[in-house]
């Protein structure tokens, strides 16, 4: 089945304890991108990736980092999470062209 | 600065009636557009998208979405919602060459009463 997987479903971390969200895709997609989903702010892109070892900053960036070794894995990764990185985050995937993205199940983050 | 629009925040519409949700866009060329919808629990699931040709393009589950240029408009609508459209909506896009950048409209929460 094609789908993105997103792990953990659910995170409750401390403040400062460095944690990844690990994304995986088996639809050899170009390109990947994490999203976080607060209320009333709609999805906010966090960053993007067009290819193995291409990534570029969405709007929201600071705090984050991703990486792309490998074409179907698109971590993302908090080095010192804070209390405002609660929040829900999606991965997705796409081929380009007329296709849209297709979305991961999501992850809740609970930064404590 | 590029920016997707959802003036509705909150739509409540009884079952069986028509429903419109509002997406504008401010791009310096017409974007590529989408609607998806997400319901309680879920992940996002595309509805329906436009890149060029027909104005009205047709979606699944039922919807429909207007192009209109010189409106800066994609909206999509629905002759007779059901119960189960009860759900969030997001309309969505990126310029035509450049599948990145990828922006979400903060989104139209769409409450279906009996």
């Amino acid at each position: 089945e094609a789908q993105v997987t997103q792990n953990p479903r659910y995170l409750i971390t401390v403040t400062g304890k460095k944690l990844t969200v690990t994304c995986s895709q088996n639809m050899n997609h170009e390109y990947m991108s994490w999203y976080r989903q607060d209320p009333g702010l709609g999805l906010r892109q966090i960053y993007y990736s067009m290819n193995v070892e291409v990534t570029d900053k969405g709007d929201v960036p600071e705090g984050y980092k991703v990486s792309r070794k490998e074409k179907r894995n698109f971590p993302l990764i908090l080095e010192s999470p804070s209390p405002n990185q609660t929040s829900l985050y999606f991965c997705a995937s796409s081929s380009g062209g007329n296709y849209g993205y297709t979305f991961g199940s999501g992850t809740r983050l609970t930064v404590v | 600065a590029q920016s997707v629009t959802q003036p509705d925040i909150h739509i409540t519409v009884s079952e069986g009636a028509s429903l419109e949700l509002r997406c504008n866009y401010s791009y310096g060329a017409t974007p590529y557009l989408f609607w998806y919808v997400q319901s309680p629990g879920q992940g996002l699931q595309l509805l329906l998208k436009y890149f060029s040709g027909d104005t009205l393009v047709q979606g699944i589950k039922g919807f429909e979405a207007e192009f209109k240029r010189s409106q800066s408009s994609f909206n999509l609508r629905k002759p007779s919602v059901h119960w189960s459209d009860a759900a969030e909506y997001f309309c969505a896009a990126h310029e035509t060459d450049s599948w990145g950048k990828f922006q979400f409209g903060a989104g139209t929460q769409v409450v279906v009463t009996p």
